[in-house]
């Protein structure tokens, strides 16, 4: 198992248009997370799930936002019409106990 | 939600110096951990503490819960400690509460 896995690593996209990032958890992590981090600042919590029920979210994971987990295994996190502000580094993490670990994000540019 | 306190918010080091970086927080913590994020974006897990002291190599960290604090403790630091470190931590939901991180850099 080579740890978490995210895909992309970057993305450009124009303003207006919908992403999707895709997160692949360590195999028998049960609880995945997502968070969003800025330059400068701490990752803030976005959602998370135990095996396929979401079951916390985040304030900041307004309606343009989507998250699945579908077969509580890998984890698709959907920004429809995305703005200016969302440009940031969209971090998955998963963990089986209490620790977490990370995958290397996604960096999400808005044009 | 909890907040977390991180400082100093930068520190530079000659390289083989020890330093301190503590993490104050406003509640109860169920799970506290302590992770180095690499100049690359890599975020990886040093600690697990909500409580007690660990130590692993040249790494070492303390909670004191009941005081609301945890200090990481980095001896004869290497110029690969650099990084920004953050404390992370959830009181009774699952939701993980970061600092803003200590930025770190030693240099040769």
């Amino acid at each position: 198992d080579t740890g978490v896995s995210q895909d992309p690593r970057h993305k450009i996209t124009k303003r207006g248009q919908n992403v999707t990032f895709r997160c692949d958890p360590i195999s028998e992590h049960n609880r995945l997370y997502w968070y969003r981090q800025t330059l400068g600042q701490g990752p803030e919590f976005l959602t998370y799930f135990q095996n396929e029920a979401q079951l916390e979210k985040s304030r900041l994971l307004s309606d343009r936002f989507s998250a699945e987990r579908p077969k509580g295994s890998f984890s698709t996190l959907e920004i429809q019409r995305t703005e200016q502000g969302d440009s940031a580094m969209y971090l998955c993490a998963s963990s089986l106990n209490d620790r977490g670990t990370f995958g290397s994000g996604t960096r999400l540019t808005v044009v | 939600g909890i907040q977390v306190e991180q400082s100093p918010p930068d520190l530079i080091l000659q390289e083989g110096a020890n330093s301190t970086l503590r993490c104050n927080f406003s509640d109860s913590v169920n799970n506290l951990q302590w992770f180095h994020q690499n100049p690359w974006g890599q975020l990886i897990n040093l600690f697990y503490i909500p409580s007690g002291t660990k130590q692993n190599g040249r790494l070492s960290a303390t909670t004191v819960a009941t005081e609301r604090y945890s200090l990481l403790y980095i001896s004869s630091s290497q110029t690969t400690d650099s990084g920004v470190y953050f404390c992370a931590l959830s009181g009774t939901g699952n939701q993980f509460y970061f600092g803003t991180g200590t930025s770190l850099t030693v240099i040769p």
